[in-house]
């Protein structure tokens, strides 16, 4: 079984310019979720999805941070523009039925200069 | 208040030794405990799930419960150089009815040789 497929692996940009992410879940997992994670800190709840809809974003700052899930399937997390202290990694995650295990996979690591 | 804490360590254990990590949370109703395993550079991975009071013990591992005091712990017998990681209290809040995770700070655990 294939796991989480996330891409870029590493992405440096300068601060106000653009990023996005993207991730694949495991195949048939509904729930993905977006975490951020700085050095040294466990990681950030940002947006969870159940399927294609958005089930919580009460920790995206809105204003520059934004994320979808389309077709159920894979999903792109943008930041625009990009602030110093995002510099962090970017994880994704996914759950299937019936369980509570999170799936994650290998990250985005983004530092802005 | 923050709602998973942990003790940051970093904790420094001998090779043989036990190794006890600690996490509290803050919502009382909460259903699902989750301790992952993240070693440096690398994801989260799920070790151990625990949804009652009580112990649940796995090969080296055992996770202990006790929701009236808000209190869940790791116990890792004989440890070992390669359990050297940080680890990661994981909780699902009450108020959800979509499976959110909540992560705590961390505790970097290091095993002596």
């Amino acid at each position: 079984e294939a796991g989480v497929a996330q891409s870029p692996r590493y992405k440096i940009i300068e601060k106000r310019q653009s990023v996005a992410f993207w991730c694949n879940p495991i195949s048939g997992h509904a729930t993905l979720y977006w975490y951020q994670q700085i050095l040294g800190q466990g990681p950030k709840l940002l947006i969870q999805f159940q399927n294609n809809g958005v089930v919580d974003d009460s920790q995206l700052p809105k204003d520059r941070f934004s994320a979808e899930r389309l077709k159920g399937v894979d999903s792109t997390l943008k930041i625009q523009p990009a602030k110093l202290e995002d510099s962090a990694v970017y994880l994704c995650a996914s759950r299937g039925p019936n369980t509570g295990e999170l799936f994650f996979g290998e990250g985005s690591r983004l530092t802005v200069l | 208040q923050k709602e998973v804490e942990q003790n940051s360590g970093p904790l420094s254990v001998p090779e043989g030794a036990i190794a006890s990590l600690n996490c509290t949370y803050s919502d009382r109703g909460s259903q699902s405990f989750f301790w992952y395993r993240q070693y440096s550079g690398k994801s989260p991975e799920l070790i151990m799930s625990i949804y009652s009071n009580g112990d649940k013990e796995d090969g080296r591992f055992t996770a202990q419960l006790n929701k009236a005091s808000q209190y869940v712990s790791l116990l890792i017998r004989d440890s070992q150089p390669s359990d050297s990681a940080t680890y990661l209290c994981a909780v699902t809040p009450w108020e959800t009815s979509y499976d959110k995770v909540i992560f705590g700070p961390g505790t970097s655990l290091s095993v002596i040789p």
